[in-house]
């Protein structure tokens, strides 16, 4: 089974934007939504964006998500010290019975 | 306030079994499908199964297939995963998630537990 494709780090100042990439097929990210999950060191995974934009409540809305094609992308602007994190996306996959695929996840370092 | 917790995970010889468990909190338990996702050590998270609200309708990964068997029970409100043949890349730490939405939907695990540790080692 495939996985979503993201670079391995990014990285920026405080204050900066920063933009990762998630990069899948057309039975994944190209048939279903994208979901984007944060997961601080130690801790379990957060919901960070759904279906393909939406925010939970609570997360600030500095986090931004979107979708294009068989592409997707998060972005987090005025970046923080607090969002020091791995970022992954995620998406349901058509394939077969269906099943879901993770990225391969994204170091977020901030400088 | 939902919460799952998860518990079971333990240090297993290669070929043993295991029964991990995640009780549900806070929620209608049986309106939402359910996941269990692994982690390896330093690795990235894995879908591992996914059970539908009703129990009806169960997936898994390949690479499990046969061998971890998702299932629950809705009078308990706990969610479980029976392990078998277990293999050394099967050590990691095995998360339940809530999804947001039915079977399949795709919309995301919006609640997750804290995690247990399964250790497959000689």
């Amino acid at each position: 089974q495939s996985v979503l494709t993201q670079p391995p780090s990014a990285s920026g100042t405080p204050g900066q934007r920063v933009t990762i990439s998630c990069s899948g097929s057309s039975s994944d990210i190209g048939s279903n939504t994208v979901n984007w999950y944060q997961q601080l060191p130690g801790t379990a995974p957060k919901l960070l964006i759904h279906s393909n934009n939406q925010r939970p409540s609570g997360v600030p809305d500095r986090f931004s998500g979107s979708k294009s094609g068989t592409s997707a992308s998060l972005a987090i602007s005025g970046l923080q010290s607090q969002d020091e994190a791995d970022y992954y996306c995620a998406a349901w996959d058509d394939s077969l019975n269906g099943f879901y695929v993770f990225g391969t996840g994204t170091k977020v370092t901030v400088l | 306030e939902v919460q799952l917790l998860e518990s079971g995970g333990a240090l297993v010889q290669p070929g043993e079994s295991l029964r991990l468990s995640c009780a549900a909190s806070g929620f209608i338990f049986s309106s939402y499908a359910m996941s269990w996702v692994r982690q390896a050590p330093g690795k990235g998270l894995e879908w591992v199964s996914v059970i539908s609200g009703n129990g009806e309708s169960t997936h898994s990964a390949d690479s499990v297939k046969g061998r971890l068997t998702i299932s629950r029970d809705n009078s308990k409100n706990t969610l479980y995963l029976q392990m078998n043949s277990l293999r050394v890349e099967d050590t990691a730490v095995y998360y339940c998630a809530k999804e947001r939405g039915y079977y399949g939907s795709g919309i995301g695990f919006d609640y997750w537990g804290q995690g247990t540790l399964v250790t497959v080692s000689s």
